[in-house]
């Protein structure tokens, strides 16, 4: 079935550093792709998506590529922030392969950034 | 995109006790799903919500611990029932957006059970 897998954290960076998330699915149709952000003690924020291979998502100055090739979308930024310290999750959806709605999450990384 | 609230935003309750938790979203929506994040862990399903028929529970969820409600198109409850510490968690709703390409997420209900 379809799944998600995700880079394990925490991760601990100091600010200004690059980060990459590492997120590989698999899927047995052609799905979107999105990466959600949660803020300590907050609910999920869409960070960004890609909805079809070779999309690149972006948000504030977050990017992921879909790459059906390696069935993968990893999650980058060139330079960390403090208020970038959150809880990332990648996850899929199978739309439209199917007229299914269950998305599928990963595990979650936890990113901590110092000053 | 949409915009959701949740009521309450946090409980503490005593073990045995139920909670509802509400959801509201700003525009109609055909399915409403309610998630569960246990601490540190990732996202578990627990139910669709569709307006006008029973709720579609997931594999190890069931109706008379977890009783769902979707009165119109844009409102939905959760009812935890007869809690444990074991549901301490943060509870999701959430829809999905035009196009079905996205899913928004409520803020979420923190629920502590003593």
């Amino acid at each position: 079935g379809d799944s998600v897998t995700q880079m394990e954290g925490p991760v601990t960076l100091s600010e200004e550093a690059f980060l990459t998330i590492n997120c590989t699915y698999t899927a047995t149709g052609y799905p979107s792709l999105f990466w959600y952000v949660q803020y300590p003690g907050e609910g999920l924020q869409l960070l960004l998506k890609a909805t079809k291979a070779d999309d690149k998502g972006s948000n504030k100055g977050f990017e992921a590529t879909y790459r059906k090739e390696t069935t993968s979308f990893h999650l980058e930024k060139g330079s960390v922030q403090v208020s970038d310290s959150a809880v990332y999750f990648c996850a899929l959806s199978p739309y439209p392969t199917n007229t299914g709605n269950q998305f599928y999450f990963g595990t979650g990384t936890s990113l901590t950034v110092i000053p | 995109s949409a915009v959701i609230s949740q009521k309450p935003s946090r409980d503490i309750c005593q073990r045995g006790t139920s909670l509802t938790i509400q959801c509201q979203v700003d525009s109609q929506v055909t399915m409403m799903f309610w998630y569960r994040q246990q601490p540190g862990q990732s996202l578990t399903l627990i139910a669709t919500a569709n307006q006008g028929s029973e709720a579609t529970y997931e594999s190890g969820f069931v109706i008379d611990k977890f009783p769902i409600s979707r009165p119109n198109l844009t409102f939905s409850t959760l009812t935890v029932s007869n809690m444990s510490p074991e549901d301490s968690s943060i509870y999701l709703c959430s829809v999905i957006g035009q196009g079905a390409y996205e899913q928004y997420f409520g803020p979420g209900t923190r629920l502590t059970v003593t």
